[in-house]
């Protein structure tokens, strides 16, 4: 079935910095999706994309959805400690029917004060 | 605006008994979906419901049942728990005519001894 890779698988940065991360397919996505997993939670949709080469800020985040549909990034700015968790891409397979989703394995990010 | 709520939160059972892990939606969704999360596999769909009474099977079906007689409800069980079934699960909605994005429960950490 088709995958979503997520790089890196991990992240140890200083407060303050800026992240980037990323996910792709060998397959074209029409939706992209972003959430994030604090400890022991449940995933929390960040921000949601709809159109090749769309960018979409949600507060420090930013997220783009890449021009040959097979890919997407995340931006975190200026991060703080309470961004540490795990981000995951998602999106709907194609021919699997909108109503499912696939998910990359997370980035894991730690953030240092 | 309680959204979506899972019990328990946690469990404990032994092999070979069996367990129901609950969900519950306030928004009305159309469609309820069981994932559970394990490490190294990241989310994987079990079974998912378009609507009451409709249910169909995702990645990981294989030793768990559901049903849906209510719209807001969407038990999930384990009519012989293996050790193999310890993981998080999670159950998440969605509506049906707007997107792809799905909203996500607290989780049920399950643990078969």
């Amino acid at each position: 079935g088709q995958q979503l890779n997520q790089s890196p698988q991990s992240m140890f940065i200083q407060e303050g910095e800026d992240v980037s991360m990323n996910c792709t397919s060998s397959s074209i996505f029409n939706t992209w999706l972003w959430y994030k997993q604090d400890p022991g939670e449940g995933p929390v949709l960040l921000i949601a994309l709809y159109k090749a080469g769309e960018l979409t800020s949600n507060g420090r985040l930013t997220a783009q959805f890449g021009i040959t549909r097979k890919d997407s990034f995340l931006n975190i700015s200026a991060s703080i400690p309470s961004d540490v968790g795990i981000y995951f891409c998602a999106g709907p397979p194609r021919g699997g029917g909108s109503e499912k989703l696939v998910f990359g394995k997370g980035t894991k990010l730690t953030v240092n004060p | 605006d309680a959204g979506i709520t899972q019990s328990p939160r946690y469990k404990i059972t032994e092999t070979g008994r069996q367990v129901t892990l609950m969900c519950h939606q306030t928004w009305s969704h159309s469609y309820m979906f069981w994932y559970r999360q394990d490490l190294g596999h990241g989310l994987r769909l079990i079974y998912y419901s378009a609507a009451a009474d409709i249910t169909d099977k995702g990645e990981v079906p294989d030793g768990y049942v559901v049903s849906r007689s209510k719209t807001e409800n969407f038990p999930l069980t384990l009519e012989s728990a293996t050790r193999s079934q310890t993981s998080v699960y999670f159950c998440a909605s969605r509506i049906s005519y707007a997107g792809n994005e799905q909203f996500f429960g607290p989780g049920t950490r399950l643990t078969v001894l």
